[in-house]
């Protein structure tokens, strides 16, 4: 299985700041990631695919890259809303597999 | 406005069975693969189940600490995918998601609310 390692677990930052969240998989995942946000007592928001096959309409405050096994997710200009929980999730192989989030507190 | 909705959670003692439902609306339902991912209290995402649409043959997949026990099936013509789990266990508990894999790249680009499935004496 691949084992998906998100860093740091917890970040707080003020609105207008720019984050990077960080994403390692155990193995070479070609790209084929995923991020999602959660915020308290909701249902997961798909934020973006960085693979090879399509690019998500997004917003372009939230750029991701990486390739190999390290990824990242960088918000630019941190609103209100950003706060939450991010996750990244490989779909390289199954079983499918989720990092074990990153929690953003906004100042 | 495309939706997904779960509905059939609820409490069930250890060992018993109990089938969830996800419902699509305002999109062509079979023409997606669809997954389940759960979610422990006070805990991470983990992916447990996926179907893949009828055109690429409807197979499925399972995460170890499922297989076996849950199973997961479709009927497009009423648009609901079906998550049955059978043996249930306390280490079961958390919400249940019904998710869909928009563009055949395993991962899930809607998710519906979730419900709630509870195994306790």
């Amino acid at each position: 299985d691949i084992q998906m390692t998100q860093s740091p677990s917890f970040v707080s930052a003020s609105v207008g700041d720019t984050v990077t969240i960080t994403c390692q998989a155990s193995q070479d995942i070609d790209k084929s990631l995923s991020w999602y946000h959660q915020k308290p007592g909701k249902a997961p928001n798909f934020v973006m695919y960085i693979g090879p096959t399509f690019r998500s309409g997004v917003a372009s405050r939230f750029w991701g890259s990486g390739s190999g096994t390290d990824y990242t997710l960088t918000i630019s200009d941190l609103q209100p809303e950003d706060f939450g929980v991010y996750y990244c999730q490989q779909s390289e192989s199954f079983p499918l597999t989720f990092g074990g989030g990153t929690r953003l507190e906004i100042k | 406005d495309e939706q997904l909705a779960e509905s059939g959670g609820g409490v069930v003692q250890p060992g018993r069975s109990l089938r969830l439902s996800c419902t699509g609306s305002g999109f062509t339902f079979g023409q997606y693969a669809l997954g389940w991912v759960r979610q422990a209290p006070g805990r991470g995402l983990e992916w447990i189940s996926f179907i893949r649409s009828r055109t690429y043959g409807g197979t499925t997949q399972y995460a170890a600490p499922v297989r076996g026990r849950f199973s997961i099936s479709r009927d497009d013509s009423r648009n609901v995918a079906y998550l049955q789990m059978n043996s249930l266990r306390a280490d079961d508990t958390a919400v249940y998601y019904c998710a869909r894999d928009g563009h055949r790249t395993w991962n899930f680009d809607l998710w519906g609310r979730g419900t709630l499935v509870t195994v306790s004496s």
